[in-house]
């Protein structure tokens, strides 16, 4: 079945510092989604990834697909601490028609003032 | 527009009752799907549906079973809790063409199982 690692599980950053989660799988993927999910929250969609080495950016955020698309990067400029909480990649996966979105093991991000 | 919306925000079950958790959407969203999510641990899909009448499996079905009546509500269906079943429940909902499927997610029933 799809395998979708995520790493590192856990990073806790200084206010102020950068931080990045990548996003690996064992397959080749169609497209790639990005959430965040607060403590105690829902997920919540920041942004879809669809071409090879596909780069967009969100103010501080920098999201990338890779050339062969089996892996994705998410990186935080200047983290704040509204920042905190878990992120997700989630790749739809899947034949046409039927595909379904399952989600990475997630990294989560403290982040100290 | 109220979303998506669950019900209820918390459950206790004993060991072999059942339940249902119900969802609904009204964004005329085509894909409706179910994650349960464990302490610390990431999103787990239980079963998703691509329009009404259309159901299929996802990565942890056992235990669970949904219908899709309408494009509105999508509920899940526990047939005999477990202990194993104690969990976060979230649904979510999109469209489903590409470039356009953003996932909305509800938020959440806090299943306990005794």
């Amino acid at each position: 079945g799809q395998q979708v690692m995520q790493i590192p599980q856990y990073q806790h950053v200084q206010e102020g510092e950068d931080f990045t989660t990548y996003c690996n799988s064992s397959t080749t993927l169609s497209n790639i989604q990005w959430y965040k999910q607060r403590p105690g929250g829902h997920p919540v969609f920041l942004i879809q990834l669809v071409k090879s080495g596909e780069v967009k950016k969100q103010k501080r955020l920098t999201f990338q697909f890779g050339e062969a698309k089996k892996n994705s990067s998410l990186h935080i400029t200047a983290t704040q601490t509204t920042d905190v909480g878990t992120y997700f990649c989630a790749p739809k996966v899947g034949n046409t028609g039927f595909q379904k979105l399952v989600f990475g093991t997630g990294t989560r991000l403290l982040v100290s003032p | 527009n109220a979303g998506v919306t669950q019900t209820p925000k918390f459950q206790v079950l004993k060991t072999g009752q059942s339940m249902t958790l119900q969802c609904a959407q009204d964004m005329n969203h085509e894909y409706m799907s179910w994650y349960r999510q464990d302490p610390g641990m990431g999103l787990r899909l239980i079963h998703y549906s691509v329009g009404a009448g259309i159901t299929d499996q996802g990565e942890v079905p056992n235990g669970y079973n949904v219908s899709r009546s309408t494009t509105e509500d999508f509920p899940l269906r526990l047939l005999s809790a477990a202990p194993s079943q104690t969990s976060v429940y979230f649904c979510a909902s999109s469209r489903w063409t590409s470039g356009n499927d953003e996932q909305f997610f509800g938020p959440g029933t806090r299943l306990t199982v005794l």
